[in-house]
């Protein structure tokens, strides 16, 4: 199986300024199509998981141009430019490129 | 509008069986992959399953497989999952999600079931 790691675990963050979270995968995530199969979630408090970026680095629909994924193979960066308080819940990142997928044990990113 | 839209947990003894619903609108069913994925308390998301738009390709975590049997129903829009055989492990909120290029793109609201005597 493919294991995701994040870090940190746990993230005070202070409105208006940036963030980041990392994720490694324990395989690479490039598939032979030139795609990655990566994806990040947010899931706010009393929410349903969202999803944010997927293969790789595309954000998806409706997500602020305030976040942005990048990496490549088995290391991957969630940035947030400039935090607001709605950003607040846990980050997964996860893997679809091979079952079982697997999802990192999350980030829990809070208001200072 | 996309929405998913599950039904069926609830409390169960270990050893019983319990059948979730997922009910989907505003987009051609028929046409995706759909995926259950649970929220373990402390322990953050787990894939569950996934089938394939036309139902005849399914895949499980090992945790399930033998215990859980993913299907749908393109003529409803309905995708399901029985569940057998329930564990305290199984205890966990679930949500059915359609899956477009590799991500979730949309999840339902979620319904929680609890294994326990």
């Amino acid at each position: 199986d493919i294991v995701m790691t994040q870090s940190p675990v746990s993230l005070p963050v202070t409105p208006g300024e940036p963030a980041s979270i990392s994720c490694r995968s324990s395989e690479s995530l490039l598939y032979s199509n030139g795609n990655t199969y990566f994806a990040w979630y947010l899931q706010k408090p009393g929410q349903s998981p969202q999803l944010l970026i997927y293969l790789g680095s595309n954000r998806a629909s409706g997500v602020p141009d305030r976040f942005s994924g990048s990496g490549s193979g088995t290391d991957f960066t969630l940035k947030i430019s400039r935090v607001e308080a709605e950003d607040v819940g846990v980050y997964y990142c996860m893997q679809t490129l091979q079952t079982p997928f697997t999802f990192g044990p999350g980030t829990r990113v809070d208001i200072k | 509008e996309v929405e998913l839209v599950e039904s069926g947990g609830g409390l169960v003894q270990p050893g019983g069986s319990l059948r979730l619903s997922c009910a989907a609108s505003g987009f051609t069913f028929s046409s995706y992959y759909m995926h259950w994925v649970r929220l373990v308390s402390g322990k953050g998301l787990v894939w569950v399953s996934f089938i394939s738009n036309d139902g005849r390709t399914t895949t499980y975590a090992d945790s399930v497989k033998g215990r859980f049997t993913i299907s749908r129903d393109n003529a409803r829009n309905t995708l399901y999952l029985q569940m057998t055989s329930l564990r305290a492990e199984d205890t966990a909120v679930y949500y059915c999600a359609r899956v477009v290029h590799g991500g979730y793109d949309n999840w339902g609201q979620g319904t929680l079931v609890t294994v326990s005597s």
